[in-house]
């Protein structure tokens, strides 16, 4: 069954650095999901993603963050000049289409972990 | 907005046994689905379950199936006949049916353990 890959699983960066969190979605579907998990809170939405631009994004999404879609394979979260609160579990999702009935398929998710 | 609370951080359930998980939501919406997705130690996390809050029928797969009550805003999973690997994060999630997008929203997660 196609499925949803991030890598690195683990990523430790210093303060201040920039990262790269990356995902290949599974390839036929059209709609990009960046989620993430603090240790000992709640999943929280980030952004979506479709037709090479962002759709929906939360209020955590500032400045600091970006989405790309570089290559029709990969999707990638930018994280420029990380913060210690960025550290978290980060979560890929996509989906063929929008809606409950076209559910979200997640990757394994990369821990992030900032010094 | 929508919110999804799960008050149950741990449960466990002896294998064969059935296990209710609890989560309650709030919505102003009258348009919208509940979610049950299980996270297995390797991570990924699987839809189990889905509920379409207009329908006043419980949705059921298999050996799981939900307690929806939408004037309680409750929205329990049921897991029949559990076996080992059940034991995983189980998570509650909503999602708008009204606004554009799909943002899900979650609750805190419960981890579930199933004991031989």
């Amino acid at each position: 069954e196609p499925e949803v890959t991030q890598t690195p699983s683990h990523q430790v960066t210093q303060m201040g650095q920039e990262v790269i969190l990356r995902c290949v979605p599974i390839s036929n579907h059209l709609y990009f999901y960046w989620y993430r998990q603090i240790l000992g809170q709640k999943v929280e939405f980030l952004v979506s993603f479709y037709n090479n631009e962002i759709s929906e994004k939360s209020e955590i999404f500032d400045d600091q963050f970006s989405v790309e879609r570089p290559d029709g394979s990969n999707f990638t979260l930018k994280i420029r000049s990380t913060k210690l609160e960025d550290s978290a579990m980060y979560f890929c999702a996509s989906s063929e289409g929008q809606g409950a009935y076209q559910p979200q398929h997640f990757g394994d998710g990369t821990r992030l972990s900032i010094l | 907005a929508q919110t999804v609370t799960q008050s149950q951080p741990e449960m466990s359930v002896q294998e064969a046994e059935t296990v209710t998980l609890s989560c309650t939501y709030d919505t102003s919406e009258n348009n919208y689905y509940l979610f049950w997705y299980k996270q297995p130690p390797s991570r990924q996390m699987i839809l189990v379950i889905r509920q379409e809050a207009y329908k006043q029928q419980n949705a059921t797969e298999n050996r799981f199936s939900v307690n929806f009550q939408k004037a309680a805003k409750s929205f329990s999973l049921k897991i029949s006949d559990s076996q080992l690997g059940d034991t995983a994060m189980y998570f509650c999630a909503s999602l708008s049916g009204e606004t554009s997008g799909s943002r899900l929203t979650f609750g805190e997660g419960t981890q579930l353990t199933v004991n031989p």
